[in-house]
C-alpha cells in the first residue's frame, strides 16, 4: 500500500502570509496527487489535481507542484477564508489521503 | 448542477449491518465510476471503495474487505454501500463521490455509529 505522509499536522500563521504543506508518498506516484481544503463539517473540496492543475473556480492563490514522491501546496497570501485542514490524495494506486495538515490562525 | 445526498447512516450495535444509498443529480450516472470515502470523528478520510460505471467492478480497502459490498442501481441513480458485521472502528461519517481518483464532487456525508 502507498502511505502519504503529510507535514506539518498543524501550521500556524497570520493573513497575508506565504505557507507552504508538503505531502511525501512512500513510492512513486507520478503527477497522481490532489490537494483538498476542508472546514468543520463539510466534505472536502478538491483544490488542485495532477499534482499541479487548479480546479474551476479555486483562487489563483493556490498553486501545487511536485512528482514522484514530495509535493507541495503552496497558498501565495493567506485570507481568512483559507483557514481549514488540507489533505493531500495519491490516486496511482486506488486511493491514499494523508492525514491532513491543520492551518491555524497566528 | 451535480448533487450527491447520501442516507442511511444510524447507531448500529457491533455486528450488526446497515445499508447507506446515495442518490446523484445533474451528471450522467451511468458514465460514472463513483467512490466511498470515511472520515472518523476528528480523523482523516480513508478510502472505502469504488465500483465502475457498469457495477461490474468493484475494489475495497483492506480494512472493510469481506465486510462491505458496493454496488449500484443505473437506473434509479443510486449508489450501495451494504455494510456487514460492523465494527466500532467503522463509526465515521460516509461520503459518496464522483469518480474514483480525485474527487471534485462530494456528497454531504451521513454518520454512523457502532456502538453498544
Amino acid at each position: 500500500d502507498i502511505q502519504m505522509t503529510q507535514s506539518p499536522s498543524t501550521l500556524s500563521a497570520s493573513v497575508g502570509d506565504r505557507v507552504t504543506f508538503t505531502c511525501r508518498a512512500s513510492q512513486s506516484i507520478g503527477a497522481s496527487l490532489a490537494w483538498y481544503q476542508q472546514k468543520p463539517g463539510r466534505a472536502p473540496k478538491l483544490l488542485i489535481y495532477l499534482a499541479s492543475t487548479l480546479e474551476d473556480g479555486v483562487p489563483s492563490r493556490f498553486s501545487g507542484s511536485g512528482s514522484g514522491t514530495e509535493f507541495t501546496l503552496t497558498i501565495s497570501s493567506l485570507q481568512p477564508d483559507d483557514f481549514a485542514t488540507y489533505y493531500c490524495q495519491q490516486y496511482n494506486t486506488f486511493s491514499t489521503f494523508g492525514q491532513g495538515t491543520k492551518l491555524e490562525i497566528k | 448542477q451535480v448533487q450527491l445526498v447520501e442516507s442511511g447512516g444510524d447507531l448500529v450495535k457491533p455486528g450488526g449491518s446497515l445499508r447507506l444509498s446515495c442518490a446523484v443529480s445533474g451528471f450522467s450516472f451511468s458514465d460514472s465510476y463513483m467512490s466511498w470515502i470515511r472520515q472518523a470523528p476528528g480523523k482523516g478520510l480513508e478510502w472505502v471503495s469504488y465500483i465502475s460505471n457498469s457495477g461490474n467492478t468493484v475494489f475495497y480497502a483492506d480494512s472493510v474487505k469481506g465486510r462491505f459490498t458496493t454496488s449500484r442501481d443505473n437506473a434509479k441513480k443510486l449508489l450501495y454501500l451494504q455494510m456487514n458485521n460492523l465494527r466500532a472502528e467503522d463509526s465515521a461519517v460516509y461520503y459518496c463521490a464522483r469518480d474514483p481518483t480525485f474527487h471534485s464532487h462530494w456528497g454531504q456525508g451521513t454518520l454512523v455509529t457502532v456502538s453498544s
